[in-house]
Parts: C-alpha cells; sequence; structure tokens
C-alpha cells in the first residue's frame, strides 16, 4: 500500500535496552523527519534526513541514533532506552522544500519505557 | 531559529459557534506556515498552509486561516463549529537550517473541544 508506515505500532521496553522504531514511506520523498509527542511540548523534532545518507539533529537527538541507508527507510533507534523517552514517535516524509511541499505522517508508535 | 507559540492549549466553543484558534510565528521574514489537525489515535493531516500568493487561505472541512505580517500572526478559524472538528490542532513553521535544509518546527497544540 502507497504511503508512509511506523512499526511497531506499540512497544513496551525495559531501561537500558535498545529498541528500534521503523519507518517506511512508498513516495521516494527525499525529507524524512522523527518527532516525538509528548504532553505540553507539542511534537518535537528529533533527526531529520534530507536524503538517503544525509541527516541532521533536530532539537531534542540526545540518546537517539537515525539512519538512511535506502531512501524509503528511515529507522530511528534508541541505544539505550530510558522512561522520559516513553513517548508517541512520528515519522514523516515531504517531496522537497518550499512553501507548496507538505509533509505526511505515519500514524505513530507508541513507546512505554519501564 | 524560527519558532511558533500557540495561545490557549484547550479551546472549547459551543457547536455552530465560531472556532478562533490562535498562532504567531517569529520571523523577520515571511516564513513557511502550516496548520496540522490530530484527531485521536492518528497521525497529524494538513489542514492548510500559507502560500505568499494569498494572505487568506482556505483549508479542508471549512477551515481558514489568514497571515497577518503587521502582528505576525496565523490565526486559524472556522464560522460554524462541527463535532467532528474535536481534535488537536497544530501550528507549525518552516525553518531553513545552516546546512539550507528545510525543518517543520512546530507550535505545542490547542485541544479543540465542541460543546453540543
Amino acid at each position: 500500500d502507497a504511503g508512509i508506515t511506523q512499526s511497531p505500532r506499540y512497544k513496551i521496553t525495559e531501561t537500558g535496552r535498545q529498541v528500534t522504531l521503523m519507518c517506511h514511506q512508498t513516495w521516494s520523498h527525499s525529507y524524512m523527519f522523527w518527532y516525538r509527542q509528548d504532553l505540553g511540548h507539542g511534537l518535537r523534532l528529533i533527526y531529520y534526513s534530507a536524503a538517503a545518507d544525509i541527516t541532521d539533529k533536530g532539537e531534542v537527538p540526545d540518546g537517539y541514533v537515525v539512519s538512511r541507508s535506502k531512501t524509503e527507510n528511515f529507522p530511528l533507534t534508541l541505544e539505550s532506552a530510558t522512561r522520559s523517552q516513553t513517548s508517541v514517535y512520528f515519522c514523516a516524509s515531504r517531496p522537497g522544500q518550499g512553501e507548496n511541499t507538505e509533509a505526511f505522517f505515519g500514524q505513530g508508535t507508541r513507546l512505554t519505557v519501564v | 531559529a524560527q519558532s511558533v507559540t500557540q495561545l490557549g492549549s484547550h479551546v472549547s466553543v459551543s457547536e455552530g459557534a465560531l472556532v478562533l484558534l490562535r498562532c504567531n510565528y517569529s520571523s523577520s521574514v515571511p516564513p513557511y506556515l502550516f496548520w496540522y489537525v490530530q484527531y485521536p489515535n492518528q497521525g497529524l493531516q494538513l489542514l492548510l498552509k500559507y502560500t505568499s500568493a494569498a494572505t487568506l487561505v482556505k483549508g479542508i472541512n471549512g477551515f481558514e486561516a489568514e497571515f497577518k505580517k503587521s502582528e505576525t500572526s496565523f490565526h486559524l478559524t472556522k464560522p460554524s463549529a462541527h463535532m467532528s472538528d474535536a481534535a488537536e490542532y497544530f501550528c507549525a513553521v518552516s525553518d531553513l537550517t545552516n546546512f539550507g535544509n528545510e525543518k517543520l518546527t512546530f507550535g505545542t497544540g490547542t485541544r479543540l473541544t465542541i460543546i453540543p
């Protein structure tokens, strides 16, 4: 199916474990983003990517790692999960830059770190 | 870096009443601005976007927003609220990074409740 999909939708993990959240888009969009959504903070940018093998930090990158070896995939890894990383994570993609480009969002991954 | 401020984390209006959700941006040049809506347990969906062609922007579901440079505002309005409008609304601004790439920065969101 065309679109942007995240997996898993729900994940519970223990403190200190490594966990990877997957994001896949079928449009070949250049840009991809990872956000976390927390009450009172709205959406905060973790990392983004302008193209394959090009990534950059966002507002809250500490504790996260990303890679983008293929245009369609943009996995987010929590190297050693902490309780403060309990959140809802959204992946997004957009075709390019400028006023006429829209970002498309996945359904989100609800991560709980216990 | 550019930012947006949404005034009011919660707004309640009666069904049929005017909806007004406030967003102010910080920028010395006209930015690219967006409003997104998030329904429960879903991702974000674009409502409308500001293009330099027109200051009054019409979006989906009867929403519109007016870009006012003098007030650095991009408030979202709808003349008559419907129960289906209950959701969380996010204002966003597109920001150029030092590498010349764009990234979206979101406000903290406004939860809209519709009173029957």
